[in-house]
């Protein structure tokens, strides 16, 4: 089972500020096979990028994703208000299960 | 646009038997997607417990795959969750998401059910 990693756990920002989110593997992750996800309490998770860099249908340009090998990255460039959430990264590999999950890193207001 | 809509029993007795269902709107069943259960526990993080084709052909979780059935149902454009000798561990949000093929990602998930185990 691939185990992923994210740090930190909590990231306290402002508005406008610039937000990093680290997601790292226990082994390589085809860069086609890492996704991140947003979710606001009450709601379901929502899909923003897929194969480690491709943003999901409507979401705003403001989200990028990066990385490869073991070492994900998540920028949200420039926090807007409805940002602030838990942020997971997922995975789909050979091994089983073929779908993990991270445990999240929450975005919180400064 | 397809939505998605999981419906079930929102409390469940120890030891007894959890069936959950999915209907899909909007669009087919049968179209070139895998369908899958998640779930998160209260306060917790995702646990992904199985997917199925409309083909019938479905993947588990080995830590779940002893008490998971995953079943299809392409009159009614549904698919269904049963967990079997549930635990309070079970207790959890369970949604149904869709797998586009070739994404490897979860692009439309239902609102999730709450399903607490208690006698």
């Amino acid at each position: 089972e691939i185990v992923l990693t994210q740090s930190p756990g909590t990231l306290s920002l402002s508005p406008g500020e610039r937000a990093t989110l680290s997601c790292r593997a226990s082994q390589s992750v085809s860069s086609s096979y890492l996704a991140w996800y947003q979710q606001k309490p009450g709601q379901a998770p929502r899909l923003l990028i897929y194969g480690a860099s491709s943003r999901a249908t409507g979401i705003p340009d403001r989200f990028s994703g990066s990385g490869s090998g073991t070492d994900f990255t998540l920028t949200i460039s420039r926090l807007e208000p409805e940002d602030f959430a838990v942020y997971y990264c997922q995975q789909y590999g050979s091994s089983p299960p073929p779908f993990t999950f991270g445990p999240g890193t929450k975005v919180d207001i400064k | 646009q397809v939505q998605l809509q999981e419906s079930g029993p929102g409390l469940v007795k120890p030891s007894g038997t959890l069936s959950l269902t999915c209907a899909v709107s909007g669009g087919s069943i049968s179209s070139s997607n895998w369908w899958s259960w998640v779930r998160q526990p209260p306060g917790k993080g995702l646990e992904w417990i199985g997917e199925i084709y409309h083909s019938g052909s479905t993947n588990y979780n080995p830590s779940l795959k002893s008490r998971v059935t995953i079943s299809v149902d392409k009159s009614k454009n549904q698919f269904s969750l049963k967990l079997s000798s549930v635990t309070a561990a079970d207790t959890a949000v369970y949604y149904c998401a869709r797998d586009p093929l070739a994404n490897f990602a979860f692009d439309i998930w239902g609102q999730g059910t709450m399903v607490t185990v208690s006698s």
